[in-house]
């Protein structure tokens, strides 16, 4: 069964620090992961996208790592901000037929960062 | 550029009554998603369309989903009777094409049924 798992469930962090979250996923075909930011009220926000043959990409104090032999994909936030206060989702790509919209989607890790 | 819009944001009616929520894409993007987001969980695909024609409906509850997108643009989709199980949020997402990797979410519209 085609499944994405995240964890933690939600995190707590004081402004400044780094935190690191994690997904687990168990899908075949794989064609790429992604992760989004989701504010509160709004729709989802894609922060990366990798295929297979990409281990890490960054955007900005997002950075993104992909162990496609493992099967895990893990978000690092640098220097997190109260503005990153939201909930990150961890989305896979899994269609044999090129169909790169067919996306099974992690429940999601919620990040609090306080002051 | 403009992003994908949704109307309207939210919406409470009673069970078994009916509701319609619509979505425009962005300009120019062929595909169009329908996504059940219920809270604390990730969203689940109701539909897919490739400019107004179906890829995949396969997770639509169509006894009493309904969606259409008839000139490859707007698209509605509709409950009819809603259940208390279908509160949740509706999110409405696009892209340029189905070997499009980005997709774009609209704000989505949060439906409670009392």
């Amino acid at each position: 069964k085609n499944q994405v798992e995240q964890s933690p469930q939600s995190l707590i962090i004081l402004e400044g620090k780094n935190c690191t979250l994690q997904c687990n996923y168990t899908v075949s075909p794989f064609s790429n992961l992604r992760w989004y930011k989701q504010d509160t009220g709004r729709g989802p926000v894609s922060l990366t996208i990798m295929t297979f043959s990409e281990n890490t990409k960054s955007n900005g104090r997002y950075t993104a790592t992909l162990d496609a032999d493992t099967k895990q994909s893990s978000l690092h936030i640098t220097a997190s901000q109260l503005s990153d206060s939201a909930s990150y989702i961890c989305v896979v790509s899994a269609d044999g037929s090129g169909n790169t919209g067919k996306l099974i989607f992690g429940q999601g890790t919620t990040l609090q960062v306080k002051p | 550029e403009a992003g994908v819009a949704q109307s309207p944001r939210y919406k409470i009616i009673e069970k078994r009554q009916s509701v319609a929520f619509w979505c425009n894409p962005i300009s120019g993007h062929a595909t169009l998603y329908w996504y059940q987001q219920i809270l604390g969980q990730g969203p689940k695909l109701l539909i897919q369309f490739q400019n107004n024609g179906v890829v995949d409906d396969s997770q639509l509850p169509k006894d009493r989903f309904s969606a259409e997108r008839l000139k490859g643009v707007d698209s509605t989709l509709k409950i009819q009777p809603a259940k208390l199980e279908d509160s949740a949020v509706y999110l409405c997402a696009s892209s340029k094409d189905i070997l499009s990797y980005e997709q774009y979410f609209g704000p989505g519209t949060r439906l409670t049924v009392t």
